[in-house]
């Protein structure tokens, strides 16, 4: 079975451009989650969708950021515009009936 | 504010060594718990997952989990060099649809 898959799964870019990061979920999975992972500040939560709903965007760190999940395979992150504090490695997971989340390869967005 | 911490380690053991993995958390309501191995570049992979109190085995893994004391831990027998990564430990929270990750400990197996 295919698992979480990602693209890009590296992007460079500059200041002020936007970033739209994609994932297609392990098929049947019906929670997707996004996380962002630094060194500094480890595996962040920034928001997580159930049923293509989102349920919790507490972690998305401002405005500049957007997701959407329009259908059960796909979803999107957005950043808008870019800054150099977002570099970054990006992951989506998705989650079953089993409660544990699958990721995906990550995203390394590198924003100069 | 809900938490799950760990020794950032690394921690060090010599191949064939047991290696233990600790884990605290502070919410009493987090029922199932999950340890993700991750290499360095690439993501995390669940190795374990463990929902009642006592100890599951999996192969060389066996996670402990300990709910009086809130601590979950996870024991590599015959450590290999392979088995060298940063391993993350997971919670979810009693009515959170999210799972709580913890910074990580990062193991070293020498040759």
């Amino acid at each position: 079975d295919a698992g979480v898959i990602q693209s890009p799964r590296h992007e460079v870019t500059e200041m002020g451009q936007e970033v739209t990061l994609r994932c297609k979920p392990i098929s049947g999975h019906n929670s997707l989650f996004w996380y962002r992972q630094t060194m500094m500040r480890g595996l962040e939560l920034l928001i997580y969708f159930n049923n293509n709903v989102p349920i919790d965007d507490s972690g998305m760190p401002e405005d500049r950021f957007s997701a959407k999940m329009p259908n059960a395979s796909f979803s999107t992150l957005k950043i808008q515009p870019s800054e150099p504090r977002d570099s970054a490695v990006y992951f989506c997971a998705s989650r079953g009936t089993d409660l544990a989340q699958y990721f995906g390869p990550g995203t390394r967005l590198t924003v100069l | 504010q809900k938490e799950v911490e760990q020794n950032s380690g690394p921690l060090s053991v010599p191949e064939g060594a047991i290696a233990s993995l600790n884990c605290t958390y502070s919410d009493r309501g987090s029922q199932s718990f999950f340890w993700y191995r991750q290499y360095s570049g690439k993501s995390p992979e669940l190795i374990m997952f463990i929902y009642s109190n006592g100890d599951k085995e999996d192969g060389r893994f066996t996670a402990q989990l300990n709910k009086a004391s809130q601590y979950v831990s996870l024991l590599i027998r015959d450590s290999q060099p392979s088995d060298s990564a940063t391993y993350l430990c997971a919670g979810y929270g009693g009515s959170q649809g999210n799972l709580i990750f913890g910074k990580g400990t990062k193991l070293s197996v020498k040759p």
